[in-house]
């Protein structure tokens, strides 16, 4: 029953670093987005994949990258962390079309210092 | 454009019922969702509403529709102090991919 599962639970990078945050659903859903969440301001969709191949940009974008890496898999990376992106990110993951909801993950806390 | 709002924070006694508000602008969405968000945690689907119903009632959740004011509520009955949480409300908006829109999440605050 583990659903959607995130890695890691906690982060702190330095400016300028890189890393990936992995991502993995196994309830064999065709989509997979990832939000961020910032106080006051909700969920922001960063980028999402509607199926295994395809992957296209949410709201906020600039400064990540993704990869569908499978159908179960979808990482997102940054390249050269910014304090900007200091924020909880979320991964879901939705049966086609999203029209019963999405399942999500527990989270990734980020740090960029 | 699309865009969900909501009212940031909400505070109600043990025993009332509370009332969690949202507007949406897109006409066009086909589900509206409420979530629920406890501390540490991510978002758990509460209840959904397909755009053609007016009311949706799952045990002590209500939810009320009205597509002409594009305004959406959920009354939760008998609130608890286990209630305490965020809850977002979320539209399908005019994409058919999936995406979700989500408010900013209102904050139920349940006091004994």
């Amino acid at each position: 029953n583990a659903g959607v599962t995130q890695t890691p639970k906690f982060q702190v990078l330095k400016t300028g670093q890189s890393m990936t945050l992995q991502c993995a659903q196994d309830m064999n859903h065709n989509s997979m987005y990832w939000y961020r969440q910032d106080p006051g301001m909700g969920l922001r969709l960063i980028y999402y994949s509607a199926s295994e191949g395809t992957t296209d940009k949410g709201e906020v974008p600039n400064g990540y990258n993704v990869s569908r890496l499978n159908k179960r898999e979808f990482s997102l990376r940054l390249e050269s962390a910014a304090p900007s992106q200091t924020s909880v990110y979320f991964c879901a993951s939705s049966e086609e079309g999203g029209r019963v909801g999405y399942t999500f993950g527990s989270g990734t806390r980020l740090t960029v210092v | 454009g699309e865009d969900v709002e909501q009212s940031l924070f909400l505070s109600v006694r043990e025993g009332d019922s509370s009332v969690i508000n949202c507007t949406y602008t897109d006409s066009s969405s086909t589900y509206l969702y409420w979530y629920k968000q406890e501390p540490g945690a991510g978002l758990q689907l509460l209840t959904y509403i397909f755009s053609n119903m007016d009311m949706k009632q799952d045990q002590r959740l209500t939810v009320l529709l009205n597509k002409k004011d594009k305004h959406l509520s959920l009354r939760i009955a008998d609130t608890q102090t286990g209630d305490s949480a965020i809850y977002f409300c979320a539209e399908t908006g005019s994409s058919n991919t999936g995406k979700l829109i989500f408010g900013q999440g209102t904050t139920l605050q349940v006091k004994p």
